[in-house]
């Protein structure tokens, strides 16, 4: 299985930037990325996903490496409703979206 | 956010008691998902629909039955619960099948005692 590997738990100031860091040596050319994260109490929540370029969208921005072996989520300003355990997850072709959740990264935002 | 509905929201009930939860969409995407989350194993699938009466086996499918009858719900029945069975349960929808984000419900707590 495809798998991917993050840090037990960050820590950010409220208001600056955070890069969460993910490394998927073993993807495959067709893998998309996806980042879910997971608030106290409540059921994974999608934040972004990519193939190949870089994405941004509203919540967050999605930096993929050249060779696709790792990526990083950034937050551009962490908020204390940033405070939650982050995914990086593969989306792998034709597995019907079957996507394996690991333990992710608990993010702590200090005010 | 994604019209997804469970039920019950908390349930506590006997080991040998059948349970059925159920996952209520509005957004008539095609596919939905039962996951279980339990501490030191993340989300795992249990079982995925892909259409009405059209069923497949995730990970952790073993003790567990679904049934979609329309594409609206999505039931997952514990036939006989087990104490291993007690779990939070996330159900999950689709639009396809890749390259798509997944929505999910709040889950629900089951108890089995």
């Amino acid at each position: 299985d495809a798998k991917t590997t993050q840090p037990n738990s960050m820590e950010s100031n409220e208001e600056e930037p955070v890069h969460l860091p993910c490394n998927h040596s073993t993807i495959s050319g067709t893998d998309y990325i996806h980042w879910y994260r997971q608030l106290p109490s409540q059921g994974p929540e999608y934040v972004i996903h990519g193939l190949t370029s870089n994405v941004n969208n509203r919540m967050a921005s999605l930096a993929i490496a050249e060779d696709r072996k790792s990526s990083t989520l950034i937050l551009h300003r962490a908020t204390l409703r940033d405070a939650a355990v982050y995914y990086c997850i593969l989306d792998i072709l034709y597995n019907n979206n079957d996507m394996r959740f690991g333990a992710g990264t608990r993010l702590t935002v200090k005010p | 956010d994604a019209g997804i509905t469970q039920s019950p929201r908390h349930k506590v009930t006997e080991t040998g008691t059948p349970v059925t939860l159920r996952c209520h969409q509005t957004e008539n995407h095609r596919y939905m998902y039962w996951y279980r989350q339990d501490p030191g194993h993340g989300l795992r699938l249990i079982h995925y629909s892909y259409g009405v009466k059209d069923t497949d086996k995730g990970e952790v499918s073993d003790g567990y039955s679904v049934s979609r009858s329309k594409t609206e719900d999505f039931l997952l029945t514990l036939e006989s619960a087990t104490s291993s069975q007690t779990s939070v349960y996330f159900c999950a929808i689709s639009e396809s099948s890749s390259n798509q984000p997944q929505h999910f419900g709040d889950g629900t707590r089951l108890s089995i005692l």
